[in-house]
């Protein structure tokens, strides 16, 4: 089955300050990449996705890249504001055969100091 | 739209106890999930449902854990009988389709304690 790994569990920084965090698969038939944030007791949220036929994908101040070659995925956030605080995982999915479900990383617990 | 809802979202059990959770998906979406959040991790799916038909039941542990979606709708997931390692949140997740590429919309979660 498919395996997603995430790095790092934790990150901190300023303020305005960029944020990368960054994911591995395992099945190279995953083809839907999602991302949630999870503010602390509250449910996830989906904040941006990506499909295998797209390289890189924009909203606002948060962009996500794919390298499927490499297996491997990442989350951008520029300008970071303290709302941005929170836990973010990554996920895989293959849409076809029966392998489709999403499989999460363990999460990055992101603080963004004022 | 309303959202996925959830209840309880608090139950604290001891082990060997049972406990039941329910999830009311939001209107029209055929496919419901079932997640297992362990403090620090990612979610782990349980259970898929497409309308009231299991789709993928591999990760849930049969043995002591049971999921029903009557009419296709509401489901409930049941523990009989609790062990401490359950402890976690369980999130229950609906969205439109099943193959296509949909976003998962999840609900509050309920957070169970088994001492």
């Amino acid at each position: 089955g498919e395996n997603v790994e995430q790095h790092p569990s934790t990150l901190s920084v300023q303020e305005g300050d960029s944020a990368v965090i960054k994911c591995t698969y395992s099945d190279s038939a995953s083809n839907y990449f999602p991302w949630y944030k999870q503010e602390l007791g509250k449910r996830p949220q989906l904040i941006i996705d990506i499909r295998s036929n797209v390289g890189e994908k924009k909203d606002q101040r948060i962009a996500v890249t794919l390298n499927k070659t490499a297996k491997h995925f990442s989350l951008h956030i520029t300008e970071t504001q303290p709302e941005d605080s929170a836990v973010y995982f990554c996920a895989a999915s293959n849409s076809g055969g029966s392998n489709y479900k999403l499989t999460f990383g363990k999460g990055t617990l992101l603080t963004v100091n004022p | 739209e309303a959202g996925v809802a959830q209840s309880p979202r608090y139950k604290i059990i001891e082990k060997r106890q049972s406990v039941a959770f329910w999830c009311n998906p939001i209107s029209g979406h055929a496919t419901l999930y079932w997640y297992q959040q362990i403090l620090g991790q990612g979610p782990k799916l349980l259970i898929q449902f497409q309308n009231n038909g299991v789709v993928d039941d591999s990760q849930l542990p049969k043995d002591r854990f049971s999921a029903e979606r009557l009419k296709g709708v509401d489901s409930t997931l049941k523990i009989q009988p609790a062990k401490l390692e359950d402890s976690a949140v369980y999130l229950c997740a609906s969205s439109p389709e099943r193959l296509a590429l949909n976003e998962q919309f999840f609900g509050p979660g309920t957070r169970l304690t088994v001492l």
